[in-house]
């Protein structure tokens, strides 16, 4: 089945500093997804991208789609304690079968 | 307030003692899924259901059951659980559509012992 590798698993930056995880995979994806898991929480959706080159901003957050689509990646800029948490990229294997990458722990020191 | 409702929140519970887990959502939405979650791992599908009476196996399937009989439930069953079952469990729906993400529930943590 269709895979998607996310690095790095895990970064701890200093408040203030900018974050990027990655999202990987070996075959065009139709479209990618991303999520925001809290420390004890549940994943909530943040964006979808689906066209090739793709950017999207949501504040302090940037969201991009790379041209094959075999890739993407979250940015965060001027890091906040808020932004704690796990972020997951997923993407749709077929149907509405949602696959997740292993996602990124997020830890901000203030 | 649109939502997807599991229950329970904990469970504790010996192998081979048969357990469901409920899952409804008041969302109208079509497809639902079970996902895992364990350490390093990530969330991994389980089941997931594109309509009353259509599931199918995620990538997890082996051990759990699952039933679509009306479109806002989906509950797992785990007819004789196991240790190696022990994980946080999370339901999901979503309706579908283009840009839709899927709304999750608030989990269920199982431990089998």
């Amino acid at each position: 089945g269709q895979q998607v590798m996310q690095i790095p698993q895990y970064q701890h930056v200093q408040e203030g500093e900018d974050f990027t995880t990655y999202c990987n995979s070996s075959t065009t994806l139709s479209n990618i997804q991303w999520y925001k898991q809290r420390p004890g929480g549940h994943p909530v959706f943040l964006i979808q991208l689906v066209k090739s080159g793709e950017v999207k901003k949501q504040k302090r957050l940037t969201f991009q789609f790379g041209e094959a689509k075999k890739n993407s990646s979250l940015h965060i800029t001027a890091t906040q304690t808020t932004d704690v948490g796990t972020y997951f990229c997923a993407a749709f294997e077929y149907g509405n079968k949602l696959v997740f990458g292993a996602g990124t722990i997020l830890r901000v020191k203030s | 307030e649109a939502q997807v409702t599991q229950n329970p929140r904990y469970l504790i519970t010996v192998t081979g003692k048969k357990l469901t887990v409920t899952c409804s959502q008041n969302m109208n939405h079509e497809y639902m899924s079970w996902y895992r979650q364990d350490p390093g791992l990530g969330l991994r599908q389980i089941y997931y259901s594109m309509n009353v009476e259509v599931t199918d196996k995620g990538d997890v399937p082996e051990g759990y059951k699952v039933s679509r009989k009306e479109k806002r439930n989906f509950p797992l069953i785990l007819e004789s659980p196991s240790p190696n079952q022990t994980s946080l469990y999370f339901c999901a729906s979503t309706t579908g559509g283009a840009y839709d993400g899927y709304t999750f529930g608030s989990g269920t943590r199982l431990t089998v012992v």
